[in-house]
């Protein structure tokens, strides 16, 4: 199983600044199959990026991913209230489908 | 536009097994692009895969859960369930199901979750 280490833990940033997130993996995985979600309290999981870099349907430009190998990040620029959320990362290179255990993202 | 729900019992007592069917609706269950998915979270924890079933009725469950878990296809009603016996309190989770995309093997459209306690 590819376990997946988010760090950091909590970030906590003004609007305007920029975040960015990062998900290591234990062994390398498919940049075709690394993805971001976004989870607000009481919600389900949003799907933010798809193939590591690609921006799902609606999601703002301010959003982007990058990373290879078993680096990625989720960078989010020009903070707004709105992206206070928990962001996970998850990937399908080797069965079982894993989750990062989340960053949390607060806006001050 | 796709819309999935999850419905079931809300209290499942400890040794029984939790039952859950999610109904998809605005989109074809038998489409060829697409597993559905059920992915839980423990109260203030991370997301696990459980399982994903193809409308064909192959499914693949995570190794962690296999011996516990069953996941079927309902295509005339649009809707797959998930079946995992022997609960315990551990097994308490908001569950989710979800569309996994084939092209990039992730979720990508998620029902609103239903909160499920294994409790006597």
């Amino acid at each position: 199983e590819i376990v997946l280490t988010q760090s950091p833990g909590t970030l906590s940033l003004s609007p305007g600044e920029r975040a960015t997130l990062s998900c290591r993996a234990s062994q390398s995985v498919s940049t075709k199959y690394f993805s971001w979600y976004q989870q607000k309290p009481g919600q389900p999981p949003r799907l933010l990026i798809s193939g590591a870099s690609s921006r799902a349907t609606g999601i703002p430009d301010r959003f982007s991913g990058s990373g290879s190998g078993a680096d990625f990040s989720l960078t989010i620029s020009r903070l707004e209230p709105e992206d206070s959320a928990v962001y996970f990362c998850q990937q399908f290179s080797n069965s079982p489908r894993t989750f990062g255990q989340g960053t949390k993202l607060e806006i001050k | 536009q796709l819309h999935l729900q999850e419905s079931g019992p809300g209290l499942v007592k400890p040794s029984e097994t939790l039952s859950l069917t999610c109904n998809v609706s605005g989109g074809a269950i038998s489409s060829t692009n697409y597993y559905w998915g059920w992915i839980r979270q423990p109260p203030g924890k991370g997301l696990e895969w459980i399982g994903s079933v193809y409308h064909t009725g192959s499914a693949f469950y995570n190794p962690s859960l296999r011996s516990r878990v069953t996941i079927s296809v309902d295509t005339s009603k649009n809707q797959f369930s998930l079946r995992l016996s022997s609960v315990t309190a551990a097994d308490t989770a908001v569950y989710y199901c979800a569309r996994e995309n084939l092209q990039w093997r992730n979720f990508d459209y998620w029902g609103q979750g239903v909160v499920v306690t294994v409790s006597s």
